[in-house]
């Protein structure tokens, strides 16, 4: 089954501790992104990857970290995770990055108290 | 750039009556537009899609939009809601600059009233 599968779905954190939200889809799809879901404001990409190596800020990149090292792996890393990051996070992964349909991830629910 | 507006946050159907949900687009050339849902707890699943051509699209569930040009509109429509379709809905357009490929609107939740 072709999907996109992002972990943990929910995850409860302290100010400041590392985290790493992982994200891996099997439908060999050159483009992945990261997006933030907040009330109100929709979603916001966060950092896109065209293809391996290929990484690149979104329209929210400030707190976050990516790496694409092999093609079907997009983690999304919080080096030092503030209360204001607590949101809901989507990854998602396209064929390309023209328009065509992106596949959703089921969502990662942080929290950072 | 490219925005998307939503202008109605909440929206609450009765089970049995047609639905529209209103999206209008800021773009400088021809759009690629998208509308998802996202079920509570769900991920987003794609409704349906417009590229070009008929200006009414269809999609799955019994859902259709219209892309009219003259009003940056992309209004998504269903002429009978179940309740099954409560939830969050996204109008997205296309933005082909360079790495980007959708910008979101807020959001319209869905309510529907047995």
């Amino acid at each position: 089954e072709a999907q996109v599968t992002q972990n943990p779905r929910y995850l409860i954190t302290v100010t400041g501790k590392k985290l790493t939200v992982t994200c891996s889809q099997n439908m060999n799809h050159e483009y992945m992104s990261w997006y933030r879901q907040d009330p109100g404001l929709g979603l916001r990409q966060i950092y896109y990857s065209m293809n391996v190596e290929v990484t690149d800020k979104g329209d929210v990149p400030e707190g976050y970290k990516v790496s694409r090292k092999e093609k079907r792996n997009f983690p999304l890393i919080l080096e030092s995770p503030s209360p204001n990051q607590t949101s809901l996070y989507f990854c998602a992964s396209s064929f390309s990055e023209m328009n065509t349909e992106a596949f959703f991830g089921q969502g990662t629910r942080l929290t950072v108290v | 750039a490219q925005s998307v507006t939503q202008p109605d946050i909440h929206i609450t159907v009765s089970e049995g009556a047609s639905l529209e949900l209103r999206c209008n687009y800021s773009y400088g050339a021809t759009p690629y537009l998208f509308w998802y849902v996202q079920s509570p707890g769900q991920g987003l699943q794609l409704l349906l899609k417009y590229f070009s051509g008929d200006t009414l699209v269809q999609g799955i569930k019994g859902f259709e939009a219209e892309f009219k040009r003259s009003q940056s509109s992309f209004n998504l429509r269903k002429p009978s809601v179940h309740w099954s379709d409560a939830a969050e809905y996204f109008c997205a357009v296309g933005a082909p600059n360079y790495g980007q490929n959708f910008v979101f609107g807020p959001g319209t939740r869905l309510s529907v009233l047995p």
